[in-house]
Order: structure tokens, then sequence, then C-alpha cells
């Protein structure tokens, strides 16, 4: 089984930096996303990281440890327009039998809840 | 331009009535995939092809069914309806899935088709 825990709601300032964090526990992880999604809307790519340490994109940044089982999505100078719900995807092996003399494994990400960030003025 | 494509984006259907989803792309993926997403609530991930193989949740109930003709379309089947399935239902595709040394695809997401079971 797997476990992914992110806070439920987060408010900050336009302007301001807010930090998002993820925990997960799970066997066989490869690696983690965060994604973006509007109110009604799909979910949008914003990063991933594989190896520990930060990657850094623009704006936005996500740092991983594998070994503390912990991620973290760093939203800087922020906007109205970043008002949205981040969904942080933990990465697994899941073990496949396509046939009798097939199989193998994917990496299929598994999403948290997500974390609704509220920007004011 | 629409790159994963959802119709209808609005589905009312009724208890027990079957309905069908479907799920078009322009990317050419390899791997396409259905989930489902109650409000507030994570993604949750019923099946995916890779090409045409087929890869079902374990906990995906056999009320659920899908279907991939051909690289470009996905359908959702909920072959009877029930008033707890009614949420978002997600298609998304990648152009595979991660391998090992830390090789991954990121997912698209087309805009999702919500569902009313009355």
């Amino acid at each position: 089984g797997q476990n992914i825990d992110q806070p439920t709601e987060m408010t900050a300032t336009e302007g301001a930096i807010v930090q998002i964090n993820c925990t997960y526990q799970t066997s066989g992880f490869n690696g983690l996303f965060w994604y973006q999604q509007h109110a009604g809307e799909a979910p949008t790519f914003l990063s991933y990281n594989v190896l520990d340490g930060l990657e850094e994109k623009g704006r936005f940044s996500s740092f991983l440890s594998r070994s503390k089982g912990y991620s973290y999505l760093l939203l800087k100078e922020l906007q109205m327009k970043d008002s949205a719900s981040y969904l942080c995807a933990v990465e697994r092996l899941q073990a496949q039998l396509w046939s009798r003399n097939r199989a193998g494994g994917s990496y299929i990400p598994t999403f948290g809840r997500g974390t609704s960030l509220i920007v004011h003025p | 331009d629409a790159m994963v494509i959802q119709n209808p984006r609005y589905q009312v259907t009724q208890f027990g009535k079957p309905v069908t989803l479907s799920c078009s792309q322009t990317l050419n993926h390899n791997v396409m995939y259905w989930y489902q997403q109650k409000s507030s609530q994570a993604p949750k991930l019923l099946f995916h092809y890779y090409d045409k193989d087929f890869n079902n949740e374990a906990d995906t109930p056999d009320n659920f069914q899908s279907r991939r003709p051909n690289t470009s379309f996905c359908f959702l089947d909920i072959r009877s309806p029930g008033l707890g399935d009614a949420a978002m239902y997600l298609c998304a595709t990648s152009r595979g899935t991660s391998g090992r040394g830390g090789y991954s695809y990121e997912q698209y997401f087309g805009p999702g088709t919500r569902l009313t079971v009355t």
C-alpha cells in the first residue's frame, strides 16, 4: 500500500513565498510529480523529481528527499492566479502481467488529495 | 490546439443506465489513463492502457470497463451507474511510463467529463 499526505489548505499573500509539503510512504518508489489544478479544470504538470535535491523552474521549485519520503513545492512571488490545488503524485513500480508469456512493470503515478492554496491580495 | 479531448464535458445519466465516456488524443502517446475524481479528493486511477495492454487497478469495481480500439481513442464504460459513481472522470496520456534510472514522462490531462447520476 501507500500513503501520501499533504495539508488540505493553505493561504498566503500576493507577492509572498509559500512552501507546500508532501510526505509519502510507498514501496517501489521511483519519482515524484507536482501538478497544479484550478477549480473545475484538469491537472497540469509543474515538476518532476527523481534525485534528491532542488529542481528550479522559474517561480516554482520542487525538492525531494528520498530517504525521508518528503517533497515540497516552493512558490515564489505569488500571484492571484496561483490560487489552485497543488497535487503531489508519487510514482511506484506496478508489476503487470499482460499475458502468460509477458510480464513486466511500469512506474505509475498515484495522486495525493491535493493542497488548496488561496492567495489573498 | 486541444491535445486530449473528452466528450461530453457534462453527462447526466439515470441510476443503472449504462453510460460511455470518450477520450481522444492527438499526441500519439502510448499510454492512456482513466481517473475518477470526487470533490476535494485525489484523482483515483481506475485503469490504464500501455498500447493495447490493459492494466486494471486492484480496487476498480467490475462496473467499470474500458476499451481502446486504436492509439487515439479510449472509452470508459460504466455498466450500471450508481449514485456513488457521480464524479469528474479524467483521461490522461503519456508517452510512456517511467523506467529505471529516473526516466519519466509527465501526464497530459483532458478537461474531464463531469458525470451526474439521477
